[in-house]
């Protein structure tokens, strides 16, 4: 299996620009995460999907972010318009969720892509 | 905060050595993992220890859980210097299936 696959590695672009980060998760797997990871606040949880739906979207800064995940297969991450503070290396993960509403046997291990490193000037 | 502490924040030791990381959390959780970030990569997963164990092992790394003081540390014995990299904790509470990843520990081992 190829793994987690995230696209573009490298993002740079200028202020009130739009930025759309790709994910595509490892093939069975039903549930994905997206992460915003920089030095002063660490890894954070952005959103999450479980069956391409949105469970808990409470990590999302703002509405200039907003994701989806149209199949099983592939997500998005898109930030509109970009502000300098929105640089930060984004991570997508995807797990398999089993069980009803993930209950105490679904362990949850994640899997995570190489990340895309977004730069806004 | 949910995030709870890792400590050291950084570490510094000769390979050979063992390195000791501890995890610290606040409330309740339904499982417990390590994860390992290698500088410019993404997070990979070690281990998994759910809240009814107390140890677990895997080749050189061994995990220890004390849910009555709400933490957990990571020992990697006889370390290597591909073993340098960042080192997290991530808890998944029984409220949620989200986990929650500590801060990190940077383990610098050196040749």
């Amino acid at each position: 299996d190829a793994g987690v696959i995230q696209s573009p590695r490298h993002e740079v672009t200028e202020m009130g620009q739009e930025v759309t980060l790709r994910c595509k998760p490892i093939s069975g797997h039903n549930s994905l995460f997206w992460y915003r990871q920089t030095m002063m606040r660490g890894l954070e949880l952005l959103i999450y999907f479980n069956n391409n739906v949105p469970i808990d979207d409470s990590g999302m800064p703002e509405d200039r972010f907003s994701a989806k995940m149209p199949n099983a297969s592939f997500s998005t991450l898109k930030i509109q318009p970009s502000e300098p503070r929105d640089s930060a290396v984004y991570f997508c993960a995807s797990s398999l969720r089993m069980g009803l509403a993930g209950g105490p046997s679904a362990p949850n291990i994640q899997y995570f892509g190489a990340g895309t490193r977004l730069s806004v000037l | 905060s949910q995030q709870g502490e890792e400590d050291p924040q950084a570490l510094s030791i000769q390979e050979g050595e063992n390195a000791t990381m501890n995890c610290s959390y606040k409330t309740s959780i339904n499982n417990l993992q390590w994860y390992r970030q290698n500088s410019g990569r993404g997070l990979v997963h070690l281990i998994l220890i759910r809240s009814n164990e107390r140890e677990k092992h895997s080749g050189r790394l061994r995990v220890t859980l004390d849910t009555s003081k709400k933490s957990s540390s990571l020992l990697i014995t006889a370390s290597r210097a591909a073993d340098t990299a960042s080192y997290f904790c991530a808890r998944r509470m029984d409220s949620s299936y989200k986990l929650i990843f500590g801060s990190g520990t940077r383990l610098l081992v050196r040749p």
